[in-house]
């Protein structure tokens, strides 16, 4: 069974960082590009990055480029995504998401974790 | 950016009732579409990819069609677990996109 867990949620101030992780189980790790996915409260999904399963190859939303950077640990089947520059627009649930074939949709999510940027 | 505009943004149904929901992205995306179910507190649950192939798993009461810009997710017999919001997302060009939402709630 795929199992995607995310952690490194919580508050931090306008301007800081924060890094998530996402531990990923029950289908080989390596061989599948990974998202992550946000959503503001009471709002719809905005997806935020995205890295092939090499990790050689990545790709993000503009809102975020230049302050995030998405990356991978295939040795420890673990997501990451490192967040700079943080700004109140930031708050969200961030999810990490699977995608089955490399065509960019989401068959696997986690349960999210809660961001939140506030003074 | 190609921008994805669903509609409605919320309809109320009673259990049994055909449900339509549309999707426009504001340029082809040829088949590059897919839908998610969404309910309060968790995550997203893939229903469609690809416009119409519906995921293992999933009721058949699902389906999905169309292509280029105009796509539609129909359920043909609403269920009281079907109560949420669906969005629909294209898989085209990066960056990917979501429609804003479709809320589906009881009548």
């Amino acid at each position: 069974e795929v199992q995607l867990l995310e952690s490194g949620g919580g508050l931090v101030q306008p301007g800081g960082s924060l890094r998530l992780s996402c531990a990923a189980s029950g289908f080989t790790f390596s061989s599948y590009t990974m998202s992550w996915v946000r959503q503001a409260p009471g709002q719809g999904l905005e997806w935020v990055s995205a890295i092939s399963g090499s990790g050689g190859s990545t790709y993000c939303a503009d809102s975020v480029k230049g302050r995030f950077t998405i990356s991978r640990d295939n040795s420890k089947n673990t997501l990451y995504l490192q967040m700079n520059s943080l700004r109140v627009e930031d708050t969200a649930v961030y999810y990490c998401a699977k995608d089955p074939y490399g065509d960019s949709y989401f068959d696997s999510w986690g349960q999210g974790t809660l961001v939140t940027v506030s003074s | 950016d190609i921008q994805m505009t669903q509609s409605p943004s919320s309809l109320s149904a009673s259990v049994g009732d055909r449900v339509t929901i549309t999707c426009r992205a504001s340029r082809t995306i040829r088949s590059y579409l897919n839908w998610y179910q969404q309910k309060p507190g968790k995550a997203p649950k893939l229903l469609i990819y690809a416009a119409s192939s519906l995921q293992s798993g999933v009721p058949s009461r699902f389906s999905g069609s169309g292509s280029g810009p105009d796509f539609t997710l129909t359920i043909s017999s609403l269920q009281p677990e079907d109560f949420a919001t669906y969005y629909c997302q294209q898989s085209y060009s990066t960056p990917l996109t979501f429609g804003g939402g479709t809320k589906v709630e009881i009548k």
